[in-house]
């Protein structure tokens, strides 16, 4: 199964702004909405974003997404320590007939 | 409170099979569909499987197709995933996850582990 691409690292220091990209295909992203999600170590994934830019309940809006065509982005302001986790995008894709994620970014804060 | 929990995870030889089991609780199981993803040790999320709340639509990831099948019991609040013909490429966490009405998923299990090992 692809993956979604992503780049493995980024980095930040407190109160930053950075941005994490996820790249498709017209398959998946192209053609169908991108979620993203946050794994602290040692703990389950939570959702950050759905449909591409909405946010959940309890989720600060500090983390706001968007999606332009094949791509995604993940950003988040004002970086706070607590923030430090991995990060992965996924989409549905259409000619697989399943759920791709991407191979997730780790987000370190300085 | 909602919550999933799975279980039935243990350490397998190759070519053998396991079967995982997942239930659900604090909301009404069979309006939701649910899936399977793992994470294999040190590395990233990889959906594995999905089933629709009612429909009985199943979806497989390639890795998996043909050796996986999902199942569920709504009159239980239960999912299973029967895994036959396991390889050392299946070892990872398993998680049950429920995907919500935006299709998110929002409710994870805490995972259990299956490890494939002579």
């Amino acid at each position: 199964q692809s993956v979604l691409s992503q780049a493995p690292s980024a980095s930040g220091t407190p109160g930053q702004r950075v941005t994490i990209s996820c790249s498709g295909t017209s398959s998946n992203i192209g053609s169908n909405s991108v979620y993203w999600y946050q794994q602290v170590p040692g703990s389950a994934p939570k959702v950050v974003i759905y449909k591409n830019d909405k946010r959940p309940s309890g989720v600060p809006d500090r983390f706001s997404g968007s999606k332009s065509d094949t791509s995604a982005s993940l950003a988040i302001s004002g970086l706070r320590s607590e923030d430090e986790a991995d990060y992965y995008c996924a989409s549905w894709d259409d000619s697989l007939r399943g759920v791709l994620f991407g191979g997730g970014t780790k987000l370190t804060v300085l | 409170e909602m919550r999933l929990v799975d279980s039935g995870g243990d350490l397998v030889q190759p070519g053998g099979s396991l079967r995982l089991s997942c239930v659900g609780s604090g909301f009404a199981f069979n309006n939701y569909d649910i899936n399977w993803v793992r994470q294999a040790p040190g590395k990233g999320l990889e959906w594995v499987s999905y089933s629709n709340a009612n429909d009985g639509t199943t979806y497989y990831a390639d890795s998996v197709r043909g050796r996986f099948t999902v199942s569920r019991d709504n009159a239980k609040n239960s999912l299973f995933l029967q895994m036959n013909s396991l390889t050392s490429d299946d070892t990872a966490l398993y998680y049950c996850v429920r995907a919500n009405i935006e299709d998110a998923f929002d409710i994870w299990g805490q995972g259990t582990l299956v490890t494939v090992s002579s």
